[in-house]
Parts: C-alpha cells; structure tokens; sequence
C-alpha cells in the first residue's frame, strides 16, 4: 500500500463546476500538506500550503485536512477551462523531511 | 525575479553517456532537491541538500550523482550506471512549503 493515495482520474467537469480532489495517507505523523498543480510539460506549482488540520481559502480554492481521517482535500469553485491541469497532493512530517506525493489526479474543464 | 531555473529544457543523451543538469535558485534557501517524474508513478526523490557541501541520497539515487558547492547551485549527473534514465526530472528549494523549476526533460538515444 502506498503511503499517498490520490485517484488519477481524468476527472471531467464543466466550467462553473465545484471540484473536489481528494488524497488519502496512511502516515499519522504527517504535518505538513500542500497542493500543487502542474501543467503539462511543466514544473509543479504550490497552489495551498496547510499545517495539521483545518481548512485554508485562497480565493477560488480551498484546502481541508483532516487528520482523524487522514483526508485531505482540494476544492476549486468556478472552474475555468485555465485550471485543465494535474493536481498533485504532497505531505511532509516537517523539520526537513521529504516530502511524499500523490501521483496526481488530471483535471480537465470543459466549456 | 526570485526562483528555480533548470537547464537545459530538453536534453538528449546516447547510451553509457554521463550528463549533467543544472539548477539554479536565487530564494536564499539552504534545501535543495531532486526528483525524477515518470508517468503513473508521481514524484521520487533522488538526492537533497540540506546545507552547503553536504547532501543525502533520496529513494532513487543509485545511478546519480550531486554536488553542492554553493548554496544556489545543486547539479544532477545522470551516469551510465542509471538503467532507465529517460525521465522528467524536477528541482525543488525550500524545506517543507517546495517550489519548483521548470524541469529538464532527458531523452536516451
């Protein structure tokens, strides 16, 4: 079993959609989650940087953690055609250790 | 700007060649990473750096080599040692909230 699991998808939506993405971990000592979102070809992108449980917005998205679960979840609202990209999870128990990512889950918005 | 720069964008090598990546960044930040992406399989770690002239292998390191000279520089040599060379491979600064460069993707001919 992985320690990230994040379904790859392709996740189609149309545009205006709410999208939910999700990733599940098996490592309780994990602290530090981010979201990042990487375009094809590209270098990923931190899209939301999170400490332990709680939600945090910025401005369309809107990342939740919840570490009783060990679930965390990414939620874009007014989806445009501009965010048709790979979503990736990434967590870290903190204090210099590496981070463990998802294998991403590729989104595309439709018109 | 501040950021990760990564060349070349594109690089092509012929088998039992050695090549090197570069990485730049201009954060002032002591870590510095690598990793390798290949389809399905999301991001492994090669090697990182956590402070000048010293570093750590990652989950993938065999076949790879690093150096870390000075705190904006951390290259990547890909040798002929590594099996499946032919990868997007990612450099990241910073310790837990990473940015990333560009990416150099490698070829084997």
């Amino acid at each position: 079993q992985k320690e990230v699991e994040q379904d790859p998808g392709p996740l189609s939506v149309p545009e205006g959609a709410i999208v939910s993405l999700n990733c599940t971990y098996s490592n309780s000592a994990f602290q530090y989650f981010m979201w990042y979102r990487q375009y094809s070809r590209k270098g990923p992108e931190l899209l939301m940087y999170t400490y332990s449980s709680g939600n945090k917005e910025d401005g369309r998205f809107t990342a939740q953690v919840d570490k009783s679960s060990k679930y965390i979840s990414l939620f874009i609202r007014d989806s445009q055609p501009s965010d048709s990209a790979t979503y990736l999870c990434a967590m870290s128990m903190g204090g210099g250790n590496k981070l463990t990512f998802g294998t991403g889950t590729q989104l595309k918005v439709e018109l | 700007d501040g950021g990760i720069t990564q060349s070349p964008k594109y690089l092509f090598r012929k088998e039992g060649q050695n090549v090197t990546l570069s990485c730049e960044q201009n954060l002032n930040h002591d870590a510095m990473y690598w990793y390798r992406q290949d389809p399905g399989q999301g991001l492994r770690l090669i090697y990182y750096s956590q402070i000048v002239n010293d570093f750590q292998k990652g989950d993938i390191a065999e076949g790879y080599s690093v150096s870390r000279e000075k705190k904006e520089s951390f290259p990547l040599t890909v040798t002929s040692a590594q099996k499946n060379p032919t990868a997007f491979y990612l450099c990241a600064s910073n310790i837990n909230e990473q940015f990333f460069g560009p990416g150099t993707r490698l070829t084997v001919l």
